[in-house]
């Protein structure tokens, strides 16, 4: 079983479309987050949630919206996309009290034309 | 602000040879994890090592090593009898133990040469 997955890991999309990205943990993990690795591989965090509740929010457009039904998922979504959203998009998992190892998924590359 | 620089973009190393990557950080708290992950080019970030910062001796795992300086700031990973399947991009990162911050270097690509 694959610890943290995400889906699709591809999407190519047109400019101005809608697309989401869903992440699960089955590790029992109490923190999860959405990272943005440009074509530079710059690792960026947008998004942190602890069971559920949003705590850390970077500077991030308002077109991405994070949605946390239960701590095992953590879903992204985007809205009017743009050539700047082209990025590799990952989930990532820790428990908050362990030992600080962030477990992530593969990665969901996102193509906007 | 807490930041993490990997100053070298790239580094290349003989096969079987030895090769050090640094890491420097800059933060103000006294309890906090650092790490080395690596990510091949299937893409998947895999942890390397991490070492917690109240413990003075340095962590290794197998062929890999730190050598971490808490005074200066300083955290490198020394990759020993360099294989193949060690090039990547290595990516030091930091975390205050007890918060959500985990901020990452820009990463630094090894390349290993046959």
């Amino acid at each position: 079983d694959t610890a943290v997955s995400q889906t699709p890991k591809y999407l190519v999309t047109q400019m101005g479309n809608d697309k989401s990205i869903k992440c699960e943990q089955n590790l029992g993990h109490d923190t999860m987050y959405w990272y943005k690795q440009d074509s530079k591989k710059f690792l960026k965090i947008m998004f942190s949630y602890n069971n559920k509740e949003l705590i850390i929010n970077e500077t991030v457009p308002n077109r991405f919206s994070p949605k946390s039904p239960d701590k095992a998922h953590l879903n992204l979504h985007i809205n009017s996309l743009e050539l700047g959203d082209s990025a590799v998009y990952f989930c990532a998992s820790r428990r908050l009290a362990g030992t600080g190892e962030l477990f992530f998924g593969e990665g969901s590359r996102l193509t906007v034309l | 602000a807490q930041t993490v620089t990997q100053s070298q973009p790239e580094m290349s190393v003989q096969e079987a040879e030895t090769v050090t990557l640094s890491c420097t950080y800059d933060t103000s708290e006294s309890d906090y994890y650092l790490f080395w992950y690596k990510q091949p080019p299937s893409r998947q970030m895999i942890l390397v090592i991490r070492q917690e910062a109240y413990k003075q001796q340095n962590a290794t795992e197998n062929r890999f090593s730190v050598n971490f300086q808490k005074a200066a700031k300083s955290f490198s990973l020394k990759i020993s009898d360099s294989q193949l399947g060690d090039a990547a991009m290595y990516f030091c990162a930091y975390s205050p133990s007890g918060t959500y911050k985990y901020i990452f270097g820009t990463g630094t690509r090894l390349k290993v040469l046959a």
